[in-house]
């Protein structure tokens, strides 16, 4: 079964550092999501993407925050300079076209711990 | 102000019995909610949907109620097992109408726990 894939698990980082986490969505979906969860927090929406550009993106993703479909199979984000805050598990998330009902698949998960 | 909320206290119950999980959400009309488990450490994985006319969905041992009068959603799982121990979530998308391939809105998750 096709699933969405997560590179790497687990990012260490120093404070001020670019980071960039990679996706593979499933290959026929064309609709793409990065969410973060802070430990012990809710998972929250940071943004989505279609059709090469940003549809949606919450307070979170402000400036330091970017994403890039560079290819035909992966999805980045970048945080341009890190914050201790912005340690948490960052999941990417993908839907299928079609189907009116937008359940998503998400992604193991990247790991970030920033220092 | 618009919120999603989940029983925030573990529940823990024995093999065999139905474990029921509760979400209430105030100032969303959403067209649908959504099942999700979370086991630690990994990204949730959908289980159910159900559509805001229909009462209730089924699939296997896992059943869902909507109610958009109470704006409530019950979540059960009959048959309990320990490998349902998990962390449970709902979510819905907060557009209205319908916006295809919305953004999702999460609960807290309510973390369920099944002892042999």
């Amino acid at each position: 079964e096709p699933e969405v894939t997560q590179t790497p698990s687990h990012q260490v980082t120093q404070m001020g550092q670019e980071v960039i986490l990679r996706c593979v969505p499933i290959s026929n979906h064309l609709y793409f999501y990065w969410y973060r969860q802070i430990l012990g927090q809710k998972v929250e929406f940071l943004v989505s993407f279609y059709n090469n550009e940003i549809s949606e993106k919450s307070e979170i993703f402000d400036d330091q925050f970017s994403v890039e479909r560079p290819d035909g199979s992966n999805f980045t984000l970048k945080i341009r300079s890190t914050k201790l805050e912005d340690s948490a598990m960052y999941f990417c998330a993908s839907t299928s076209p079609g189907r009116n009902t937008n359940e998503q698949y998400f992604g193991p998960g990247t790991r970030l711990t920033v220092t | 102000s618009q919120k999603i909320e989940q029983n925030s206290e573990a529940l823990n119950i024995q093999e065999g019995k139905t474990a029921t999980l509760t979400c209430n959400y105030t100032n969303y009309s959403p067209a649908y909610l959504q099942w999700y488990r979370q086991d630690p450490g990994r990204g949730p994985v959908f289980l159910l949907l159900i559509r805001e006319n229909e009462k209730e969905k089924r699939k296997e041992r896992l059943k869902v109620t909507f109610d958009t009068t109470l704006k409530q959603s019950l979540f059960h799982i009959t048959a309990s097992q320990p490998a349902d121990s998990a962390t449970y979530l709902c979510a819905l998308d907060p557009s209205y109408p319908y916006n295809q391939g919305g953004k999702l809105i999460f609960g807290q998750g309510t973390e369920l726990s099944v002892k042999p």
